[in-house]
């Protein structure tokens, strides 16, 4: 599986749009970018994935760049509620060991009010 | 409420017990998944099942024994557990284990062995 960087912690204001970033420049072309949350104490929470073209859904938006390097995941509006630790995982779409979803440390964001 | 439910919750056990944990999903997935969060870890898969085969078990030692005797239920027997093994113990699935799918996680069992 391809890797990913994330940054180690953020910080966004309640109400702006916080924008986490996340480096995968090992990425291969049948590999998919997705994007989990996990609120404290609980289990993780699908949130979007893209394979190529920028993606939204009612939670976020997923920007890929071109070269499919990087990707930011965009949430619009931040609440307290989004207050969590922000997995960027990239992922095989058929294979053994396709179904593997490898959490790294991801970004932990803190919404402040 | 993701239709993925863990029981118990919180899980107290003596290194000679015998436990199980629970885990039951009401979406008609076929996949389900064992994974494993201690602290400051990252989550660590154990294993994974597909239509009620085995098809992943990520080097876990033999205390941990998986059981799934249909698509809805995953079950984790623990005995002779050792301290270290106290962690945040997830269930999740999906429709099937191809990786195209998004897997949806229960709450999770925090065990503490003691």
């Amino acid at each position: 599986d391809a890797k990913t960087t994330q940054p180690t912690s953020m910080d966004c204001a309640e109400g702006r749009a916080a924008n986490l970033p996340c480096n995968h420049s090992t990425i291969s072309g049948n590999e998919y970018v997705y994007w989990y949350r996990q609120i404290h104490s609980q289990g993780p929470q699908y949130i979007i994935h893209g394979l190529k073209n920028n993606e939204t859904n009612e939670m976020a938006s997923l920007i890929i760049t071109e070269d499919r390097k990087s990707s930011t995941l965009i949430l619009p509006h931040a609440t307290l509620r989004d207050t969590a630790v922000y997995y960027c995982i990239v992922r095989g779409s058929g294979g053994q060991g396709a179904q593997k979803l490898v959490f790294g440390q991801g970004t932990r964001l803190t919404i402040n009010p | 409420e993701t239709g993925v439910t863990q029981t118990p919750r919180h899980l107290v056990m003596g290194m000679t017990n015998k436990k199980s944990l629970k885990c039951e999903q009401h979406l008609g997935h076929n996949a389900m998944y064992w994974y494993k969060q201690s602290a400051k870890k990252p989550l660590e898969l154990m294993f994974v099942y597909n239509f009620k085969e085995q098809t992943e078990n990520n080097s876990v030692p033999s205390r941990f024994s998986p059981e799934c005797p249909n698509s809805s239920h995953l079950f984790l027997h623990l005995h002779t557990l050792q301290p270290e093994d106290s962690a945040l113990y997830l269930c999740a699935s999906s429709p099937d284990d191809r990786g195209e799918y998004e897997q949806y996680f229960g709450p999770g069992t925090r065990l503490t062995v003691t």
